[in-house]
């Protein structure tokens, strides 16, 4: 089965600082995507890739696909301390399954 | 900027009572999610719904579970006889239109549930 993996598990870095959040699968997939939740609150959509392309950005966020290495990661440029959360990736399926399968996540913190 | 609604945001109960958890997706959305996220641990897929009917489902949605869509607007998830391992924070999840390429998955803010 298909599994997103994030590490590292926890990242703590300054303000100002990028932080990159890496995340790995098993099997084929449509597209990923990844999700911010702050403690204990609903997830929110940041972006999706889909499985032809290679980068997409938004804001300050940054993401790359390798699907020959069945990886992603997220960047955050120039973190500020709002963006202290825990960042889950997420893959859907190919063969038509609509379900998301979520990795354990990586807990950012951004220090003042 | 249109969002899922949930409600309630926190549900506590007794083991063995019936609990409705209820759900308003994005009104121009398709496809029907619910999920759910035991503390500290993943979020986990129970189950899809589209045109009227259940399109997926995981092992954890058995017959304790199910879904409806009494109208246009609401959508929900039954649990009939709640156990204490069913404690957990349950997102409802919905999608435009998978067919035409929109597949992000917009999620509720989540209703907590805790059973005794």
């Amino acid at each position: 089965s298909q599994q997103g993996e994030e590490d590292p598990q926890a990242l703590s870095i300054q303000e100002g600082e990028n932080a990159t959040m890496n995340c790995s699968y098993k099997t084929s997939i449509n597209n990923l995507q990844w999700y911010r939740q702050n403690s204990g609150r609903g997830l929110v959509h940041l972006i999706l890739i889909r499985s032809n392309e290679r980068e997409k950005h938004s804001g300050r966020l940054r993401v790359t696909l390798d699907t020959s290495k069945k990886s992603s990661s997220l960047l955050i440029t120039a973190s500020r301390a709002a963006d202290t959360a825990s960042y889950f990736c997420a893959t859907d399926g190919r063969g038509g399954s609509e379900k998301l399968v979520f990795g354990k996540g990586t807990k950012l913190t951004v220090n003042p | 900027e249109p969002e899922v609604t949930q409600t309630p945001s926190h549900q506590v109960t007794q083991m063995g009572q019936e609990v409705i958890l209820r759900c308003v997706p994005i009104s121009n959305h398709l496809y029907f999610y619910w999920y759910r996220q035991i503390l500290g641990q993943k979020v986990e897929f129970l189950v899809s719904f589209y045109n009227n009917e259940i399109s997926e489902k995981s092992e954890i949605f058995d017959d304790q579970f199910s879904v409806e869509r009494p109208d246009g607007s609401n959508f929900t998830l039954k649990i009939r006889s709640t156990k204490l391992e069913d404690s957990a924070m349950y997102f409802c999840a919905s999608t435009r239109d998978l067919r035409a390429m929109e597949e992000t998955q917009y999620f509720g803010p989540g209703t907590r549930l805790l059973v005794l």
